[in-house]
């Protein structure tokens, strides 16, 4: 049992590139969530995914896309990179309404 | 909107107790959590409080929470060189929909001292 997997562990971008962060996880789990994470400023919710074939906006859409591909991955794709997209990105899932998040180990991605 | 608060540092020698405190504004926050993050990896839930509850106690772990002030403190008996993290305080006013969004604080270092 993973958990919650993340893949890549590490990406440097440079501006206008684009790229595809993926989660995954094996606890049968209803929702997924997206995350990112600066420094002084926590954790803000970029999407999340209720159910397989849901995606909603959080807090901090702009920029991304995500797709909730079966009920274990959930992708986040930066379509042209950008500095301010420099960040450590967190997925998560949690059964519904259930009180606890599991989170990945996160990708530390970097664009120039 | 919803507002989560932290100091952002704390220091404290092995063996003395900690404590961390946070502020929410959310008025209708159901859950309070706080959260450990280790060096390079991920958040791990340690305890969470129910609105209706005023101390949650978990081995070295007491949570109080103060619902008039809307302020929520974690207090850590026997604070171990091993507890040296960062800690983020979060709250939760979707408890029981489809999802359980969280909004979290800035997150407390806490250092310590051998």
């Amino acid at each position: 049992n993973a958990g919650v997997t993340q893949t890549p562990k590490f990406q440097v971008l440079k501006t206008g590139q684009s790229m595809t962060l993926q989660c995954a996880q094996d606890m049968n789990h209803n929702s997924m969530y997206w995350y990112r994470q600066d420094p002084g400023m926590g954790l803000r919710l970029i999407y999340y995914s209720a159910s397989e074939g849901t995606t909603d906006k959080g807090e901090v859409p702009n920029g991304y896309n995500v797709s909730r591909l079966n009920k274990r991955e959930f992708s986040l794709r930066l379509e042209s990179a950008a500095p301010s997209q420099t960040s450590v990105y967190f997925c998560a899932s949690s059964v519904a309404s259930a009180y606890e998040q599991y989170f990945g180990p996160g990708t530390r991605l970097t664009v120039t | 909107g919803e507002d989560v608060e932290q100091s952002l540092f704390l220091s404290v020698r092995e063996g003395d107790s900690s404590v961390i405190n946070c502020t929410y504004t959310d008025s209708s926050s159901t859950y309070l959590y706080w959260y450990k993050q280790e060096p390079g990896a991920g958040l791990q839930l340690l305890t969470y409080i129910f609105s209706n509850m005023d101390m949650k106690q978990d081995q070295r772990l007491t949570v109080l929470l103060n619902k008039k002030d809307k302020h929520l403190s974690l207090r850590i008996a026997d604070t171990q060189t091993g507890d040296s993290a960062i800690y983020f305080c979060a709250e939760s006013s979707d408890y029981g929909g489809a999802t359980n969004k969280l909004i979290f604080g800035t997150g407390t270092l806490l250092a310590v001292q051998p």
